[in-house]
């Protein structure tokens, strides 16, 4: 079955630490997402790529890095200048013929507090 | 600045209500409107709107754009628990590979 993964489901960070979420596909899609979701404020876009080895800041993308070495996966790193990491992260990707159709597919999420 | 409102943001109702809920917009090179849903994880889309006044329909749920007025509204009759979760809005532009999205409204069925 075609679908985005996640990984982990639910993770733990120490003050100061890195920590680095997973995001795979399998759809052949060309874009993918991070988006970070608070109570309250609907989807924050962190990053963004349309094109492997090419990505674009969000509106909130401080204290975030990303990489997209390959097409099927977008890895988000939290850094420790993040000064509010606790969050749910959602990773998307969507392709140009389907965006206006379906909009996204999304991932089944992480959920990130720092302890 | 391209946006999304959705109102309200909070809606509580007992088992068999129905809801409106809203979802206006004010964007640039307008292509389509999305509704989704979200329980606990992953969004699950719902709708996709293009044209004014064509009603959507899925089972219980409903949905229809007015792009003079710009704004979506998505109903649900005979609300039942199951129906709890957070109903996305968003929006597709002309030239963009971005949706923009509302805050969501959050709805709570109560038995």
């Amino acid at each position: 079955d075609g679908g985005i993964t996640q990984s982990p489901k639910y993770l733990f960070r120490k003050e100061g630490q890195n920590v680095t979420l997973s995001c795979e596909q399998n759809l052949n899609h060309d874009a993918m997402y991070w988006y970070r979701q608070d109570p309250g404020q609907g989807l924050r876009l962190i990053y963004y790529s349309q094109i492997v080895n090419d990505f674009q800041k969000g509106d909130i993308a401080e204290g975030y890095s990303v990489s997209r070495e390959k097409k099927e996966s977008f890895p988000l790193t939290v850094t420790s200048a993040q000064k509010n990491p606790t969050a749910f992260y959602l990773c998307a990707s969507s392709s140009r013929t389907l965006l206006r159709d379906y909009g996204y597919t999304f991932g089944s999420g992480t959920r990130l507090t720092v302890v | 600045e391209d946006k999304v409102v959705q109102s309200p943001l909070s809606l509580v109702v007992h088992e068999g209500d129905t809801v409106t809920l809203n979802c206006s917009y004010e964007v640039t090179n307008f292509r389509s409107l999305l509704w989704y849903k979200q329980e606990k994880k992953a969004p699950t889309f719902l709708f996709m709107l293009t044209s004014s006044g064509i009603e959507k329909k899925s089972g219980r749920l409903s949905s229809i754009l007015d792009k003079k007025e710009l704004f979506s509204i998505l109903n649900i009759t005979a609300t039942q628990t199951g129906d709890s979760a957070i109903y996305l809005c968003a929006v597709t532009q002309g030239g963009s590979e971005k949706l923009v999205f509302g805050k969501g409204t959050k709805l709570t069925v109560n038995p």
